[in-house]
């Protein structure tokens, strides 16, 4: 398997445009995560999906980040519009419940604000 | 609700030296633990966990980890360390299903 796959890896915008980011979970998982990564606030949980069913989005900071999630194979995290306080790491996991909890993690999209 | 500290925010220790990373948990029953490695530029990639049984765990890259629940501790160990050790370390535990709280990390720093 490919693992986690995320694209873009870097993204540079101007504040006030969209941001997409996107993320094919691992083949078979039920589970998937998407993360930000900040010197400031270390990693934090934005929102968590089982079976394509978004469960808790407590940690969503604000009404302009969405995630949907509309097949088993493909999620997206959006901003809009994106501010220069969105800059991060942003990532994505996938579990599944048969492997004991661990999260595969995909290796981030670095966004830039500008 | 469940949470994590790594009392330690950046540890620098020598090529070939011991190493011992610290993580302290708040939860009331047995929790599942996990250790992750971040290299630079990198997603995490797991490093070992516990869930029950032997509270001495073994994982990969030589490390290992053991769960002392009068404590409430799950230290990451590692006999000595190489240069290629050089990363981010997070402690993690589970909370509800699925869902894992992260420590802060600690970022671990090699001298040659």
């Amino acid at each position: 398997d490919a693992g986690v796959i995320q694209s873009p890896r870097h993204e540079v915008t101007e504040m006030g445009q969209e941001v997409t980011l996107r993320c094919k979970p691992i083949s078979g998982h039920d589970y998937l995560f998407w993360y930000r990564q900040t010197m400031m606030r270390g990693l934090e949980l934005l929102i968590y999906f089982n079976n394509n069913v978004p469960i808790d989005d407590s940690g969503m900071p604000e009404d302009r980040f969405s995630a949907k999630m509309p097949n088993a194979s493909f999620s997206t995290l959006k901003i809009q519009p994106s501010e220069p306080r969105d800059s991060a790491v942003y990532f994505c996991a996938s579990s599944h419940p048969g492997q004991g909890n661990e999260q595969f993690f995909g290796p981030g999209t670095r966004l830039t604000v500008l | 609700a469940q949470s994590v500290t790594q009392p330690d925010i950046h540890i620098t220790v020598s090529e070939g030296a011991s190493l011992e990373l610290r993580c302290n948990y708040s939860y009331g029953a047995t929790p599942y633990l996990f250790w992750y490695v971040q290299s630079p530029g990198q997603g995490l990639q797991l490093l070992l966990k516990y869930f029950s049984g032997d509270t001495l765990v073994q994982g990969i890259k030589g490390f290992e980890a053991e769960f002392k629940r009068s404590q409430s501790s799950f230290n990451l160990r590692k006999p000595s360390v190489h240069w290629s050790d050089a990363a981010e370390y997070f402690c993690a535990v589970v909370q509800g299903a699925q869902k894992l709280v992260f420590g802060q990390g600690t970022r671990l720093t090699i001298n040659p």
